[in-house]
């Protein structure tokens, strides 16, 4: 079975500080999008970024950065200038394999943000 | 209003009851997909629909039915439910083209007794 690991179920940071939320993945496909998910409080699912695999550099949004090491099927968030409104759960998810319109959760890292 | 709509955002049921929960799509989005959120499980697929009558299962099918005979409506119904069915779900949809982006719908809360 595919799988998605976020191996720190909880993490903080301090506000205006930088923290990064790792996730590793498991696939034998060389051409695949990787993503990561905020949900806040609210419930509400917001995708934060993506990253296509065949591509070297990594995607940035904002204060959102990836760090992409494809042979180590590493898929890392790093948040800069932590925000208050950053404070949720963030998952990591990238398609099944043999069926690319399904995507693979891992189970979460819930991030909190201190004044 | 354009987006998902699930309904109803909150429900509490009985064990063995019959239970739908709907969703809405005011896109044309060819797939829909059925997930169930738990503490410590994250994100995992019940079932998924390529188009209109076109239904496949997903990682946790059993004890749930699903059908699409209309591209804008894809209804998840329990049709007996269980406490183990208590859970968080999240319908989404795919944009048709491009990268395999989600957009979901905002969850429907159930609370089996």
């Amino acid at each position: 079975a595919q799988t998605v690991t976020q191996s720190q179920p909880e993490m903080s940071v301090q506000e205006a500080e930088t923290v990064t939320l790792s996730c590793t993945y498991d696939t034998s496909e060389s051409d695949y999008y990787l993503f990561w998910y905020k949900q806040p409080p609210s419930r509400q699912m917001i995708l934060v970024i993506r990253q296509e695999a065949y591509k070297q550099q990594n995607a940035t949004e904002n204060r959102f950065s990836v760090n992409f090491q494809k042979a180590a099927k590493s898929f890392s968030l790093k948040i800069s200038d932590s925000q208050l409104g950053d404070a949720a759960m963030y998952f990591c998810a990238y398609p099944s394999q043999g069926g690319s319109e399904k995507l693979v959760f891992g189970k979460g890292t819930k991030l909190t943000v201190n004044p | 209003d354009a987006g998902i709509t699930q309904s109803p955002r909150y429900k509490i049921t009985e064990t063995g009851r019959q239970v739908t929960l709907m969703c809405h799509q005011t896109w044309s989005h060819s797939y829909m997909f059925w997930y169930r959120q738990d503490l410590g499980h994250g994100l995992r697929l019940i079932y998924y629909s390529a188009a209109a009558d076109i239904t496949d299962k997903g990682e946790v099918p059993d004890g749930y039915v699903v059908s699409r005979s209309k591209t804008e409506n894809f209804p998840l119904t329990l049709e007996s439910a269980t406490r183990s069915q208590t859970s968080v779900y999240f319908c989404a949809t795919k944009v048709n083209s491009g990268a395999n982006v989600l957009t979901f719908g905002a969850g429907s809360r159930l609370t089996v007794l």
